[in-house]
């Protein structure tokens, strides 16, 4: 299995800009994960899915950020508009059964809004 | 409420000498615990689980449900040990790992 599969690893982007970020996860995970990590805040939990059914979108900052899960191997996470306060790493990580046996994590995509 | 706690934000050793990473965690259940660790620039990894009960990379840790702990250990640091580290608590009544804020190891040469 190729693991958590994230694009693009890299996004430069203008303030007011709409970012989407991507997600494939491991075949077979039922659970999918969106992290973000900075050095001000650490690693964040932005909302999670189990069955592609949202559970916990408390993390979401607020209404600019929405995430998608369309089917089991698809999520977007998306910023509309975007604002310099979210260059981050933001991190997609998968697992079975809501998180038993661990997580597996993508290799983030690090956006940097100007 | 289910918390974990790793009291050392940093924490600096020199090459050769043992190494100590401390978690405590709070959870009325049964819990699984994980270490991860993150290179510089990549990804977080799974480093260790409690239910494995084995040695990675020379690093072990144990879980003491008395004193609610599960710290990780490696009697001889050496210089690629250097990342940051977290350890994670899940449960089967919590539906996701819980963090903590992560210990940022240095191994000086």
């Amino acid at each position: 299995d190729a693991g958590v599969i994230q694009s693009p690893r890299h996004e430069v982007t203008e303030m007011g800009q709409e970012v989407t970020l991507r997600c494939k996860p491991i075949s077979g995970h039922n659970s999918l994960f969106w992290y973000r990590q900075t050095m001000m805040r650490g690693l964040e939990l932005l909302i999670y899915f189990n069955n592609n059914v949202p559970i916990d979108d408390s993390g979401m900052p607020e209404d600019r950020f929405s995430a998608k899960m369309p089917n089991a191997s698809f999520s977007t996470l998306k910023i509309q508009p975007s604002e310099p306060r979210d260059s981050a790493v933001y991190f997609c990580a998968s697992s079975l059964d809501r998180g038993r046996g661990g997580y597996t994590f993508g290799s983030g995509t690090r956006l940097t809004v100007v | 409420a289910q918390r974990v706690t790793q009291p050392e934000k940093l924490l600096s050793v020199f090459k050769g000498a043992p190494v100590e990473l401390k978690c405590n965690y709070s959870y009325s259940g049964s819990p699984e615990l994980f270490w991860y660790v993150q290179y510089s620039r990549q990804r977080l990894q799974l480093l260790l689980r409690h239910i494995s009960r084995e040695s990675i990379k020379g690093f072990t840790a144990d879980l003491n449900k008395g004193e609610t702990s599960f710290h990780l250990k490696k009697p001889f640091a050496q210089e690629e040990d250097s990342a940051m580290y977290y350890c994670a608590l899940t449960g089967s009544t919590l539906g996701r790992l819980y963090f903590g804020r992560g210990t940022q190891l240095t191994v000086w040469p």
